[in-house]
């Protein structure tokens, strides 16, 4: 069974560019979601769809990163204009559904680099 | 809400010793718990997970938790490291009710030594 794939691995911008970051989850898994993780902390959600539904996005800055997920597959998450801030692994998983109990299963991530 | 403290940002063991991991939760209501593994450059693996069943969980690669209701705590051990158990260790929370997300913790990096 193939994992969650991500792309690019690794990305480096300046600041006040823009960035767009893909993922495409493991086949027939309903949620999907976006995480954060800045070195030396865990993971933090962004964003959490439902197939092409968004079912929390209370932690995303609205104001700079946007994610849709069309058809209820791929997804790609954005970020304009970066921040130094913004500097961090951006790892997408998904699971089966939306229950408490579901494994996440995580692609490797796309490390983000801000100058 | 809920939330995981992980004590020690960095635990160090010999090759062959007993691997403990602490982690506390906090949640309003009962928990779920997940132990994850993320070695370098990779994503995060799921070792085990606690769901309200039994109490000591059995995970991968040899590893276990026991959920502790009295004491908030879920810790990871293992009782012989290997150096291939080098890599971060996170432990997250979500919430036993409906759907919910993962609350993460900062993680503890175990190092072995041989």
């Amino acid at each position: 069974e193939a994992g969650v794939a991500q792309s690019p691995r690794y990305k480096i911008i300046e600041k006040r560019q823009s960035v767009a970051f893909w993922c495409n989850p493991i086949s027939g898994h309903a949620t999907l979601y976006w995480y954060q993780q800045i070195l030396g902390q865990g993971p933090k959600l962004l964003i959490q769809f439902q197939n092409n539904g968004v079912v929390d996005d209370s932690q995303l800055p609205k104001d700079r990163f946007s994610a849709e997920r069309l058809k209820g597959v791929d997804s790609t998450l954005k970020i304009q204009p970066a921040k130094l801030e913004d500097s961090a692994v951006y790892l997408c998983a998904s699971s089966l559904d939306r229950s408490g109990t579901d494994t996440q299963y995580f692609g490797p991530g796309t490390r983000l680099t801000v100058l | 809400a809920q939330s995981v403290t992980q004590l020690g940002s960095h635990v160090s063991v010999s090759e062959g010793a007993l691997v403990l991991l602490r982690c506390n939760y906090s949640s309003s209501v009962p928990p779920y718990l997940f132990w994850y593994v993320q070695y370098p450059n990779q994503g995060l693996q799921l070792l085990l997970k606690y769901t309200s069943a039994a109490t000591l969980v059995k995970g991968i690669n040899g590893f276990e938790a026991e959920f502790k209701k009295s004491e908030t705590s879920f810790h990871l051990t293992k009782p012989s490291a290997h150096m291939s158990d080098a890599a971060e260790y996170f432990c997250a929370v979500s919430m036993n009710s409906g759907y919910s997300t993962l609350t993460f913790g900062k993680g503890t990096m175990l190092l072995v030594s041989p």
